[in-house]
């Protein structure tokens, strides 16, 4: 298993482009979910899915956009990037909900991502 | 809304020495998670603490839940270079929802 993959691990974006992160799992695992993180800050849930078709907001979903037409994959879309969505990104995966209380979520190595 | 405040905010101790790390919610916890990362790197999962009162071990890792459930521990005996990295504890947003927050971190340094 390769468990939860993210490309690519660097990007240096200018203000106004529009990029795509992907994530992808390979445990079959139901619920995928996007975070940022901040220097010297916790990670903020961006977006999150509880199986494929089914996409819900978290904390901070503004200037992003997800999709989920497999199990396997959810990326994540900038559609105009601007410096505040500088950070790093993580993707990560659980079988069940995190409200079971019951699972944990696997996460992927990062995006870290650069807007100038 | 809910937060998850730890502390301290950074660590520096020598190899060898024991160290503790908290984890304290605004609002009663209904599942704590610990998380270790390493600079760069993903998270990896360390231990899952349910119930008031519990206390899980893995290693020299020992992580505790207060009855009160509002707030967590994390004790490292004889820390090693191994140990260094952040570490951070996340809680469901809700019970009975699927979001999540995490606490803004404790970085640790373990010197050889």
């Amino acid at each position: 298993n390769a468990g939860v993959t993210q490309t690519p691990k660097f990007r240096i974006l200018k203000i106004g482009q529009s990029m795509t992160l992907q994530c992808a799992q390979d445990m079959n695992h139901n619920y995928m979910y996007w975070y940022r993180q901040d220097p010297g800050m916790g990670l903020k849930l961006i977006y999150y899915s509880v199986g494929a078709g089914i996409t819900d907001k978290g904390e901070v979903p503004n200037g992003y956009n997800v999709s989920r037409s497999t199990t396997e994959d959810f990326p994540l879309r900038l559609e105009l990037a601007a410096p505040s969505q500088t950070s790093v990104y993580f993707c990560a995966s659980s079988y069940g909900g995190l409200a079971d209380n019951t699972d944990t979520q696997y996460f992927g190595p990062g995006t870290r991502l650069t807007v100038l | 809304s809910q937060e998850l405040e730890q502390s301290p905010q950074s660590l520096i101790v020598q190899e060898g020495k024991n160290l503790t790390i908290n984890c304290t919610s605004s609002k009663t916890l209904y599942g704590l998670y610990w998380y270790k990362q390493k600079y760069g790197e993903g998270l990896i999962f360390l231990m899952m603490l349910q119930k008031g009162g519990e206390e899980k071990s893995h290693e020299k890792i020992t992580a505790k839940l207060d009855e009160k459930k509002q707030q967590s521990s994390l004790h490292i005996t004889a820390s090693q270079p191994s140990h260094a990295g952040i570490y951070l504890c996340g809680a469901p947003y809700l019970s009975g929802t699927y979001k999540y927050i995490f606490g803004t971190g404790t970085r640790l340094k373990v010197l050889a």
